[in-house]
């Protein structure tokens, strides 16, 4: 079955503490994106990637990181969570990005306290 | 900075209405796409349209796209329970066609 696939899909954690969400599609697709959801603010793009090692910045990716070292993998990095980043986050994956549809993961939802 | 923008925020309609949701976005596009989500799940591709389209149909749905007014509507027919969900359009950046951007979304509900 064709999924994008993260966990984990709900942490709690306290201020400071790394975390990594990991995500991982078998659809051999090449765009991957990390996105959050917030109240009244709809879907932000944190990170998007083209290909493996081709990573670039969405609208609010101040205190995120990701690496894409294979295709099927995208890992976002929360090197040192604050309270601001409790949220909803989904990850995406689609052939090109732009023009084609855009599969989702379930989510994960992260309480930083 | 957000791309689309749903109007309305909410809607409520009766089981068998149709239910139109608008989106308005600020720079050209070469896409765009709307997608539905049930309550905290994640998103569903419903239909994308390119800029150079005027319409396109799926089952019930009905996207229009007006580049010169920078908007676009999703008619859904003949409303079903199944329906009651938040709807977002998504548009990528003609000049930036990798970053994807949603609006903040519709919310629908359907009463029986």
């Amino acid at each position: 079955e064709a999924q994008v696939t993260q966990n984990p899909r709900y942490l709690i954690t306290v201020t400071g503490k790394k975390l990594t969400v990991t995500c991982s599609q078998n659809m051999n697709h090449e765009y991957m994106s990390w996105y959050r959801q917030d109240p009244g603010l709809g879907l932000r793009q944190i990170y998007y990637s083209m290909n493996v090692e081709v990573t670039d910045k969405g609208d609010v990716p101040e205190g995120y990181k990701v690496s894409r070292k294979e295709k099927r993998n995208f890992p976002l990095i929360l090197e040192s969570p604050s309270p601001n980043q409790t949220s909803l986050y989904f990850c995406a994956s689609s052939f090109t990005g732009r023009d084609t549809e855009a599969f989702f993961g379930q989510g994960t939802r992260l309480t930083v306290v | 900075s957000q791309q689309g923008e749903e109007d309305p925020q909410a809607l409520s309609i009766q089981e068998g209405e149709n239910a139109t949701m608008n989106c308005s976005y600020k720079t050209s596009i070469n896409n765009l796409q709307w997608y539905r989500q049930n309550s905290g799940r994640g998103l569903v591709h419903l239909i994308l349209i390119r800029s150079n389209e005027r319409e396109k149909h799926s089952g019930r749905l009905r996207v229009t796209l007006d580049t010169s007014k920078k908007s676009s509507s999703l008619l859904i027919t003949a409303s079903r329970a199944a329906d009651t969900a938040s709807y977002f359009c998504a548009t990528d950046r003609y000049s930036s066609a990798s970053k994807i951007i949603f609006g903040s979304g519709t919310r629908l509900s359907i009463r029986p």
